[in-house]
């Protein structure tokens, strides 16, 4: 069971855009900033947002980030079939004293 | 370019130990707090423990305290990660992550190193 939730999955067409949320609690989302990751099949994770809203060079911005309360969003516009990765979010967690992942969103481009 | 390689990885049986490297290259390294992350096959991602750039401060998570050391070299630009009383529930790609303090963000990954915990 994830500090972070997450739903397990997510899909759209090409050129659609699909949200992928992240819910948390006042400890970790609440009052730290989240990073979201994206992980292609057989690969290392990737940075795709950090700062909850700021995307790294390199990364399109097709690609954003937000977050209101304890929770997070990430938004992915004229979807693509390379988009078709896991994802996850992750924050630190000032009770637990360490980051924390979301149990991350399998997303399919159909 | 950045370049973080792990090494060290490998089968080991329960209650065993293992000692994890990264070696790190293309950035500032000790402006950098270190972490390690996990992935157990066919599972979602694991934070398993950081140090701080002047390695002054290490923090782990609940499942691996007691067990996990973290250290790092800034003289090598390397991090380390002693495991010991490993179980099978340990099992993972085990990758380095540099985290860069300002923007509080996990900026660059390894490829990972697989430990397998098994008899």
């Amino acid at each position: 069971q994830s500090v972070l939730t997450q739903p397990p999955s997510a899909s759209g067409t090409p050129g659609q855009r699909v949200t992928i949320s992240c819910s948390g609690s006042s400890s970790n989302i609440g009052s730290q900033i989240v990073n979201w990751f994206q992980q292609l099949p057989g690969t290392a994770p990737k940075l795709l947002i950090y700062s909850n809203n700021q995307r790294p060079s390199g990364v399109p911005d097709r690609f954003s980030g937000s977050k209101s309360g304890t929770s997070a969003s990430l938004a992915i516009s004229g979807l693509q079939s390379e988009d078709e990765a896991d994802y996850y979010c992750a924050v630190w967690d000032g009770s637990l004293n360490g980051w924390v992942f979301g149990g991350g969103t399998k997303l399919t481009v159909l | 370019e950045v370049q973080l390689l792990e090494s060290g990885g490998g089968l080991v049986q329960p209650g065993g130990s293992l000692r994890l490297s990264c070696a790190a290259s293309g950035f500032a390294f000790s402006r950098y707090a270190m972490n390690w992350v996990r992935q157990a096959p066919g599972k979602g991602l694991e934070w398993v423990s950081a140090i701080s750039g002047d390695g002054a401060r290490t923090y782990y998570a609940d499942s691996v305290k007691g067990r996990f050391t973290i250290s790092r070299d800034n003289s090598k630009s390397a991090v380390y990660l002693q495991m010991s009383s490993l179980r099978a529930e340990d099992t993972a790609i085990y990758y380095c992550v540099a985290q860069n303090e300002a923007t509080v963000s996990f900026d660059y990954w390894g490829q990972g190193t697989l430990v397998t915990v098994s008899s």
